[in-house]
C-alpha cells in the first residue's frame, strides 16, 4: 500500500539556520503531497502542498518540490525562528482514483529552534 | 466561519469500559475522517464517512466504529478500551470528490488507564 517515510528526528537547529526535513513517498500513480505541522497540544494544520510532478508548494517561508524521479518531497526554509519549533507531518493523499480519499502520513519530525 | 470542533478535549477512561467522540465538520463540508495519533506517531486512518455511511475503513478492529447524523456531524465509538486505544483522535472534514483539502479539529485525548 501508500507509504510515507521521513528523516527521523528531533532536528535541532540555532535561530537563521537552513532548514530540510526529507519525506520520500510510495503510491501508486501521482498523489498529491503534503507537509503539515502540529504545535504542542494542538491539531494539524496545512502547511503547504503539491499536486502534481515539479510543482513547489510554499508558505511562510517553508517550500517543498514534488520530485517524481525521486519520488520526494523535501521541506525546507532559508532562516527557522524559535516559532518555528513544532513537529512537522509529510503526507499523501491516497485512493485518487475511488473519490474518497484518505490521507497516509509519515511519522514526524520534530523541530527544535534554540535562540 | 467555525472550522472542525472536537469534544470532549481530553477523556479518561478505564479499560473495558466504552467512549464516544464526536466532531462537527467545518461548515459545508460532508464528509468527515478519523484518524488515531499515537504517542510520537504520525495519525493513522480509521474511517471516512459520506452520506450517513462508512465509506473506507484503514486496519482497525470492529470495536472502532462511528456514525454521521444528517447534519454531517460524526461520532466515533471505540468498546472494550484496551490501554493501547490511549492516543489523540483526530477527526478531519473535506468536500467528498475531487481534489479538496482534509481540514482537521484539535483532537480529542484519550487516555485509558
Amino acid at each position: 500500500g501508500d507509504s510515507v517515510t521521513q528523516m527521523e528526528g528531533p532536528v535541532t537547529l540555532s535561530e537563521e539556520a537552513f532548514l530540510t526535513i526529507n519525506c520520500t513517498y510510495t503510491a501508486t500513480g501521482y498523489p498529491s503531497l503534503f507537509w503539515y505541522v502540529q504545535y504542542p497540544g494542538e491539531g494539524l494544520q496545512l502547511l503547504l502542498k503539491a499536486t502534481k510532478a515539479d510543482d513547489k508548494g510554499s508558505n511562510k517561508g517553508f517550500e517543498a518540490t514534488y520530485r517524481k524521479e525521486t519520488t520526494s518531497f523535501h521541506l525546507e526554509k532559508g532562516s527557522v525562528q524559535v516559532s518555528d519549533s513544532a513537529v512537522y507531518f509529510c503526507a499523501l493523499k491516497s485512493g485518487l482514483n475511488t473519490g474518497f480519499q484518505k490521507l497516509v502520513f509519515g511519522t514526524g519530525t520534530r523541530l527544535l529552534v534554540s535562540p | 466561519d467555525a472550522g472542525v470542533t472536537q469534544s470532549p478535549t481530553h477523556l479518561i477512561k478505564t479499560r473495558g469500559q466504552q467512549v464516544t467522540l464526536r466532531c462537527s465538520p467545518k461548515s459545508g463540508h460532508d464528509t468527515v475522517s478519523w484518524y488515531q495519533q499515537a504517542l510520537g506517531q504520525g495519525p493513522q486512518f480509521i474511517f471516512q464517512y459520506y452520506e450517513e455511511e462508512e465509506r473506507q475503513r484503514g486496519n482497525f478492529p470492529d470495536r472502532f466504529s462511528g456514525h454521521q447524523f444528517p447534519n454531517y456531524s460524526s461520532e466515533l465509538n471505540v468498546n472494550a478500551l484496551l490501554l493501547g486505544d490511549s492516543a489523540l483522535y483526530l477527526c478531519a472534514s473535506t468536500l467528498a470528490g475531487g481534489n479538496y483539502e482534509q481540514y482537521f479539529g484539535p483532537g480529542t485525548r484519550l487516555t485509558v488507564t
